[in-house]
């Protein structure tokens, strides 16, 4: 079974803060995605990467920057958190060595960020 | 580029009844289809996909989709539907090649309340 496992469930920060939002998958997974979720907006993609150390920037990449230093992990990070980064974000991965499975997502539980 | 439309921000149907929830897409090509489902304060789960085939597809917990190509439609059903199905729904496209492979773009989703 593909486990997504998104470190922090809820986080409560001030604004200006630095914060991370780690991402881990265990199933050896090339592609890696953060998404954030918002009421009536549906998920809109921040950054994805398809292999160690690269990134590329998704619809809403503004005031958000990602880091994979190992395949299995996929941080995002918010350099300075304002109000309007108050957020469910959802981290996913996929493989595209399964069949078609490039574009099969298998997610976290999600991190609910309130920014204060 | 991709995208997707459902129409439906919000369903309520009584236990029992059936179900469809609409969504249209936008691609120039063959797309590839989902819908995910997302239980409160949870993650998405895939409940079907559809790449190439039968255009109607099964899924998991008794839903099923129609592919209409001529109709840019994706539709879900589910005959009887019971109070554990309320969540909200979201169908995706995505790509089988080029700088969008491995990205899924997603609908705003539609919120399922059921009746008892």
């Amino acid at each position: 079974d593909v486990k997504v496992t998104q470190s922090s469930r809820y986080l409560v920060k001030r604004t200006g803060e630095k914060v991370f939002l780690e991402c881990v998958q265990d199933m050896d997974h090339e592609n890696m995605f953060w998404y954030r979720q918002d009421p009536g907006l549906g998920l809109r993609l921040i950054y994805f990467s398809y292999d160690v150390k690269m990134k590329e920037k998704g619809d809403i990449p503004e005031g958000y920057s990602v880091s994979r230093e190992k395949k299995e992990r996929f941080s995002l990070i918010l350099e300075s958190a304002s109000t309007n980064q108050t957020s469910m974000y959802l981290c996913a991965s996929s493989s595209f060595f399964e069949a078609s499975g490039a574009n099969v997502l298998t997610f976290g539980a999600g991190s609910r960020l309130t920014v204060l | 580029a991709q995208s997707v439309t459902q129409p439906d921000i919000h369903i309520t149907v009584s236990e029992g009844a059936s179900l469809e929830l609409r969504c249209n897409y936008s691609y120039g090509a063959t797309p590839y289809l989902f819908w995910y489902v997302q239980s409160p304060g949870q993650g998405l789960q895939l409940l079907l996909k559809y790449f190439s085939g039968d255009t109607l597809v099964q899924g998991i917990k008794g839903f099923e989709a129609e592919f209409k190509r001529s109709q840019s439609s994706f539709n879900l059903r589910k005959p009887s539907v019971h109070w554990s199905d309320a969540a909200e729904y979201f169908c995706a496209v995505g790509a089988d090649r080029g700088s969008t492979l491995g990205r899924l773009y997603f609908g705003r989703g539609t919120q399922l309340t059921v009746w008892p």
